[in-house]
């Protein structure tokens, strides 16, 4: 069964760039199947898509967030990033990764809360 | 791509059978048969229940079933149980080749 991670800072400033890293296990982001995706949850509030990759490098990205937004797969790492560039207090969340199979989403990590404040 | 249309609260008494709604368009549910459905509890990650309309991963109880008509899919629960009272949010796949998720709806169970 596949299990995600995420990990990185939990506090971010006004402006900066929020970088998160997911890391997978009990499988491969070279598996050809799946989809690698970035979920966020603004508190007490509903789910909304960021952006997905795949191992070969392609992704895409959410409309309204796409000109902020970078997603990668790292196959030496087993690992898939994001970053939000010019973050603001609107951008405070938990930050989900979830495996992309088809068109669903079916293992999440843990979840990460990112709070952007000074 | 707007979000789809859950209402914002159901309810149910333990044993009774409830039904969820999620409306969208023809750019998405209407088009497509790749809808799925999250439960989320308080403070956990989402966890996959429905996928492609009405299909049930493994590990998910059978009470649980998915159905669609036009640009409207529905999830019905069956049997309420007190561990069925969480947040329920839907997805579809949509014609700009991206997903997008419903507002969510809170099940309380009475």
């Amino acid at each position: 069964q596949v299990q995600l991670q995420e990990s990185g800072p939990g506090l971010v400033k006004p402006s900066e760039t929020l970088s998160l890293t997911c890391t997978v296990s009990g499988g491969s982001v070279s598996s050809g199947s799946y989809y690698w995706s970035w979920i966020r949850q603004p508190p007490g509030k509903g789910l909304e898509w960021i952006a997905y990759a795949y191992y070969g490098g392609s992704a895409n990205y959410n409309p309204s967030l796409k000109s902020r937004v970078t997603t990668s797969v790292d196959t030496s790492k087993n690992q898939f990033s994001l970053k939000l560039s010019s973050v603001t207090a609107a951008d405070t969340a938990v930050y989900y990764c979830a495996s992309t199979l088809g068109y669903y989403f079916d293992y999440w990590g843990q979840g990460i809360l990112v709070t952007v404040s000074s | 791509q707007s979000a789809l249309t859950q209402p914002a609260s159901v309810s149910g008494s333990p044993g009774q059978s409830i039904t969820i709604s999620c409306t969208g368009s023809s750019s998405d549910i209407g088009d497509y048969n790749y809808v799925s459905w999250y439960q989320q509890h308080p403070n956990k990650a989402p966890k996959l229940i429905i996928y492609d309309v009405n299909s049930r991963p493994s590990g998910v109880s059978n009470r649980f079933s998915g159905s669609k008509s036009g640009t409207t899919a529905s999830l019905a629960i069956s049997g309420l149980q007190a561990e069925d009272e969480a947040d329920y949010y839907c997805s579809s796949y949509t014609s700009i080749s991206i997903p997008v998720f419903g507002g969510g709806t809170r099940l309380t169970v009475l």
